[in-house]
């Protein structure tokens, strides 16, 4: 059975980077059906997607983000990576990693998400 | 601010039924498939429906989807207590280029 953990700080001073990672398990991470990517959640508010990569390290991410965010996988370590950049307090949320399902067989929802793993920007 | 509008509350009593309506616009829902999720307290986000109707695995019948146009609706018969929690909707958003959220609705069981 997939499971999904994110793991990094839970601390992070204003203008440094955000770096968190997502370990899986019960599941290859190389499969052609799959998307990996970041959600979060600001204390109180709702969703926004931050970033999906696929096994073959195509990414897309949030325009809204611009070019602060760095999504990157690594198979060999059944891991992948999110990195954001010049954190500031709006960037204070709980993270998510989730799969989605690429739609092939008309399901690209985020099927399966780890436990949040909550993020504090301050000095 | 959502591209796609959900009302900020619902309540219904157990054993009824209720419905979420999520409004969109031709670049999300008018043109993409729309999924839903569940926000249990506490808890991460579960699939509930994705493909604008069709349940996943292990999700109860009780849950059922529907959309016409730019408009999608979430209905849960049967409601019981444990559905307490906060429904989002979700679709790919062709004028973003991004994945969509709604801003959710928290489900009261009165």
């Amino acid at each position: 059975q997939l499971q999904l953990q994110a793991s990094g700080p839970g601390l992070v001073k204003p203008s440094e980077t955000l770096s968190l990672t997502c370990t899986v398990s019960g599941d290859t991470i190389s499969s052609p059906d799959y998307y990996w990517g970041w959600i979060r959640q600001p204390p109180g508010k709702g969703l926004e997607w931050i970033g999906s990569v696929y096994y073959t390290g195509s990414i897309i991410h949030n325009p809204s983000l611009r070019s602060r965010v760095t999504v990157s996988i690594d198979s060999s370590k059944k891991h992948f990576s999110l990195r954001l950049t010049s954190v500031t307090a709006a960037d204070t949320a709980v993270y998510f990693c989730a799969r989605r399902g690429s739609g092939h067989d008309g399901n690209d929802g985020f099927g399966v998400w780890s436990p949040g793993t909550s993020v504090t920007v301050s000095s | 601010q959502s591209v796609m509008t959900q009302p900020p509350s619902a309540s219904e009593t157990p054993g009824q039924r209720v419905t979420i309506s999520c409004s969109g616009s031709s670049s999300n829902l008018g043109t993409n498939t729309v999924n839903w999720y569940q926000q249990l307290p506490g808890t991460a986000p579960r699939l509930l429906i994705y493909s604008d109707t069709q349940r996943p695995s292990g999700v109860p019948d009780r849950f059922s989807g529907s959309k016409s146009g730019t408009s999608a609706s979430l209905a849960i018969s049967g409601l019981q207590s444990v559905d307490e929690g906060d429904y989002y909707c979700g679709a790919w958003d062709d004028n973003l280029n991004a994945w969509a959220f709604g801003g959710g609705t928290k489900l009261t069981v009165l």
